[in-house]
């Protein structure tokens, strides 16, 4: 069946280094691809989105990648912070349905 | 302006009760979403609603697991005679029609069955 998932299951950087994120989708008729964050005993945070017909798209100190050929998908986080630690999930939002892939935990030492 | 508001935030229940998961969507949105989350893993979607009508329910069980999003009040998720393996974090998105790809994710309900 279709799904969403990452490659990499935990990352630890320090603080002030970039943080790539990346994710691998398999449905190739998706079209809307989000970033969430969820800290411990909390509630999926949006951090950034990005359509299909984009490749790239900036946010605050965020930048997300999506790669059609490869259907693949990437997180980057400027100037990582303390704060940024968490799991980080890819979602593929298909007729209102989020299909999130597993997540990847964030550790940033100070 | 209030985010989306679940309650309670924690429920123990022993097996065989009912649980009842409430959720109300940010103002001004029309449409909500509950997912399940289990110990280390992603989200998964269960069902999704609109004032009065289930628009998606295929990843709700077939049995014991219902949900309402009634014109007034909350939405809830029902779940008869829990068991152990109904253990998780439940959480709620909502979205407004205008923007309906953009959920916006209450701090979840964690639901214990003993």
């Amino acid at each position: 069946g279709e799904s969403v998932g990452l490659h990499l299951p935990t990352l630890s950087v320090q603080e002030g280094d970039n943080s790539i994120i990346n994710c691998a989708y398999s449905n190739s008729a998706s079209d809307y691809f989000i970033w969430y964050k969820q800290e411990s005993g909390k509630g999926p945070q949006f951090i950034i989105d990005i359509r299909s017909n984009m490749d790239k798209r900036q946010g605050q100190r965020v930048t997300v990648l999506l790669n059609k050929t490869v259907k693949h998908l990437s997180l980057q986080i400027a100037a990582t912070q303390p704060g940024d630690s968490a799991v980080y999930f890819c979602a593929e939002n298909s007729s209102g349905k989020l299909t999130f892939g597993q997540g990847t935990i964030l550790t940033v030492h100070p | 302006n209030a985010g989306v508001m679940q309650n309670p935030r924690h429920l123990v229940r022993r097996r065989g009760q009912e649980a009842r998961l409430r959720c109300s969507p940010m103002k001004g949105h029309s449409h909500v979403y509950w997912y399940r989350q289990l110990p280390e893993e992603g989200l998964k979607f269960m069902v999704y609603l609109q004032k009065e009508n289930i628009i998606d329910e295929s990843g709700m069980p077939k049995e014991r697991f219902s949900a309402e999003f009634p014109k007034e009040g909350p939405s809830i998720l029902r779940i008869q005679q829990v068991v152990r393996g109904d253990s998780a974090a439940y959480f709620c998105a909502s979205s407004s029609l205008s923007r309906l790809d953009e959920q916006y994710f209450g701090p979840g309900t964690r639901l214990t069955v003993t």
